[in-house]
């Protein structure tokens, strides 16, 4: 089973911030929180991943609960081509990742 | 950087025949290669861990003789649907763990193949 909770969908205004949450109680300590969003027949895009501290990329910024036991992914300004299933994963890395339901967010013009 | 391709992108064949489908790294190399199969509006089903130069291990409910998995170098795991049938129609996914950054491993996806069989 996965080991985390999302929310099944969300709306967004394009040009606004989409803060995307993400439960994850059971984590381990040494276990990374990554974060990938699939559009519409295609693969599974990374987008950013995490231990402890926050992280920032180009694409979005991770915010990581001092407890470790949720995070939430910032997608800055929100465009229509952000329109996706984003999930939210927590793995040691290089092992098999189990996928869960995602949540679907919806940017609208 | 790391990138995972899927061949064929598509496919349609006739029910009862065995279709195949490859899966490269490429610039990297990658001893443990994943699959995963989709179904319209459902999140990814991982099916099995491909290993190079040994079996493969298939998550609960997969039928290993169905799904025959090869993984003959760090570059290449194939896929192959043995008898296919219309409910093996999917969405199929593989993937690799590759470095992104010094130490920090990522996984990377390919762009899958979508399999109907009529």
């Amino acid at each position: 089973d996965a080991k985390t909770t999302q929310p099944t969908s969300m709306d967004c205004a394009e040009g606004r911030a989409a803060n995307l949450p993400c439960n994850h109680s059971t984590i381990s300590g040494n276990e990374y929180v990554y974060w990938y969003r699939q559009i519409h027949s295609q693969g599974p895009q990374y987008i950013i991943h995490g231990l402890k501290n926050n992280e920032t990329n180009e694409m979005a910024s991770l915010i990581i609960t001092e407890d470790r036991k949720s995070s939430t992914l910032i997608l800055p300004h929100a465009t229509l081509r952000d329109t996706a299933v984003y999930y939210c994963i927590v793995s040691f890395g290089g092992f098999k990742t189990i996928f869960g339901a995602g949540t679907r967010l919806f940017v609208k013009a | 950087g790391a990138v995972v391709s899927q061949h064929p992108s598509w496919v349609i064949c006739k029910s009862g025949t065995s279709v195949k489908i490859e899966c490269r790294s490429l610039d990297f190399q990658a001893t443990t290669m994943f699959w995963y199969r989709q179904f319209p509006k459902q999140s990814l089903m991982l099916m099995a861990t491909s290993n190079e130069g040994s079996k493969a291990t298939y998550e609960q409910g997969v039928e290993k003789d169905k799904f025959l998995i090869n993984h003959a170098s760090l570059t290449l795991s194939t896929l192959t649907v043995t008898s296919a049938h219309p409910e093996d129609s999917s969405f199929y996914i593989c993937s690799a763990w590759g470095e992104r950054r010094e130490e920090e491993d990522e996984q990377f996806f390919g762009p899958g193949t979508r399999l109907t069989v009529l």
